[in-house]
């Protein structure tokens, strides 16, 4: 079975640009959550989906957003790039959600973005 | 904010020794779960642990889980130089679709 899938591996982008990140969660699994990882503020949780539905979002600005399909792969976007939005971003699929019982979460190799 | 908090923050062992990593977490959980993350690579599921467990196996990991102390340890034995990683558990509560990590320790295997 395959694992969960991220594109692009890494990405150089300007300030002031936009990105789109890709995420194909394993088959089956309904639920993708997205995480930011930074040195400094270790891992955060942005936002997650589960049939094509937002359930939660974390406190980052509305630059962030994301959106999943009805084949459950999700995409994130970051408009308007600024320097600190450089680091790995990180989904995780899982068959049901995060707040089940049981329910492993597995997580995806990341995105490497830099901004400069 | 993260949950969790991980200590040590750094543990250096020799090859062949066990190594012993904790981590606390605030509130009700349903289950916790441990990862490796290899330097600039994803995360690695390890091990899932429930709220109604105490203790669980898998290979060389033994996970305990004391929710009286909000408190969990990943014990890895017989350590080999593969295993140098960082380590972080993760929470995931009754209420709320949101994952909380900890801060991690980073294990450093000597040959």
């Amino acid at each position: 079975k395959a694992g969960v899938t991220q594109t692009p591996r890494y990405l150089i982008k300007t300030r002031g640009q936009q990105v789109t990140l890709s995420c194909s969660p394993i088959s089956g699994h309904r639920s993708v959550s997205w995480y930011q990882q930074t040195p400094g503020q270790g891992l955060q949780f942005l936002f997650e989906y589960f049939s094509e539905t937002q359930r939660n979002k974390g406190n980052f600005p509305g630059r962030f957003s994301g959106r999943q399909f009805s084949n459950s792969r999700s995409e994130m976007n970051v408009s308007t790039l600024e320097l600190g939005d450089s680091a790995l971003y990180l989904c995780a699929s899982s068959l049901i959600g995060t707040g089940t019982v049981g329910n492993a979460i597995y997580f995806g190799e990341g995105s490497w973005l830099t901004v400069v | 904010s993260q949950q969790g908090e991980e200590d040590p923050q750094a543990l250096s062992i020799q090859e062949g020794e066990n190594a012993t990593m904790n981590c606390s977490y605030k509130t009700s959980i349903n289950n916790l779960q441990w990862y490796r993350q290899n330097s600039g690579r994803g995360l690695v599921h390890l091990i899932l642990i429930r709220s109604n467990e105490r203790e669980k196996h898998s290979g060389r990991l033994r996970v305990t889980l004391d929710t009286s102390k909000k408190s969990s340890s990943l014990l890895i034995t017989a350590s080999r130089a593969a295993d140098t990683a960082s380590y972080f558990c993760a929470t995931a509560s009754f209420t709320g679709n949101q994952f909380y990590f900890g801060t991690g320790t980073s294990l450093t295997v000597i040959p």
